[in-house]
């Protein structure tokens, strides 16, 4: 099965300063990646994805770029804030293996102020 | 985007006792998922959600221990039987819109003593 890896585990940054944070993945057949972010307490949401056939996507002040030869995509935030501070989850999909999703481990954003 | 929401929000029960864990969908999705986050960690899938028939359980989880329903497109439970500490945690169920994009519930906190 996909095994999502992703680094680092924590991660602090000044506000303003970007943060990015890598993962990689398994099964060349993964061809969605999405990105979560989970505020302490909170439900995962949905932040940005990419799908295999485009190699960067943007908005605002996210983006993610994705390589698939290598397996990896990285989410990027830049001008970081203090509201940026939460656990950022990667995953890998595929339509193949009925739409499940594989998860990395996350990353603790800590952006100080 | 789909909005789901969860009953209970949480709940403190006994060993040995069972919980069922209900989900609803504002609109149509075409799979649901369910899945346990321990404090700090990542997510794991227990099993998908089919409509009208068996669910799929990930290796580690079986049907008797996590007993899923979905009898219809917008509604599912998980039920947790025979409960022990272990089975402390958060349970989450998601769904599936455009086969891609995943929402979240907001997640049960369950704590068995």
């Amino acid at each position: 099965g996909e095994n999502v890896e992703q680094h680092p585990s924590t991660l602090s940054v000044q506000e303003g300063d970007s943060a990015v944070i890598k993962c990689t993945y398994s099964d060349s057949a993964s061809n969605y990646f999405p990105w979560y972010k989970q505020e302490l307490g909170k439900r995962p949401q949905l932040i940005i994805d990419i799908r295999s056939n485009v190699g960067e996507k943007k908005d605002q002040r996210i983006a993610v770029t994705l390589n698939k030869t290598a397996k990896h995509f990285s989410l990027h935030i830049t001008e970081t804030q203090p509201e940026d501070s939460a656990v950022y989850f990667c995953a890998a999909s595929t339509s193949q293996n009925f739409n499940k999703f594989y998860f990395g481990s996350g990353t603790k954003l800590n952006v100080k102020p | 985007s789909a909005v789901i929401s969860q009953k209970p929000s949480r709940d403190i029960c006994q060993r040995g006792t069972s919980l069922t864990i209900q989900c609803q969908v504002d609109s149509q999705v075409t799979m649901m998922f369910w899945y346990r986050q321990q404090p700090g960690q990542s997510l794991t899938l227990i099993a998908t959600a089919n409509q009208g028939s068996e669910a799929t359980y990930e290796s580690g989880f079986v049907i008797d221990k996590f007993p899923i329903s979905r009898p219809n497109l917008t509604f599912s439970t998980l039920t947790v039987s025979n409960m022990s500490p272990e089975d402390s945690s958060i349970y989450l169920c998601s769904g599936l819109e455009d086969r891609e994009t995943q929402y979240f519930g907001p997640g049960t906190r369950l704590l068995v003593l």
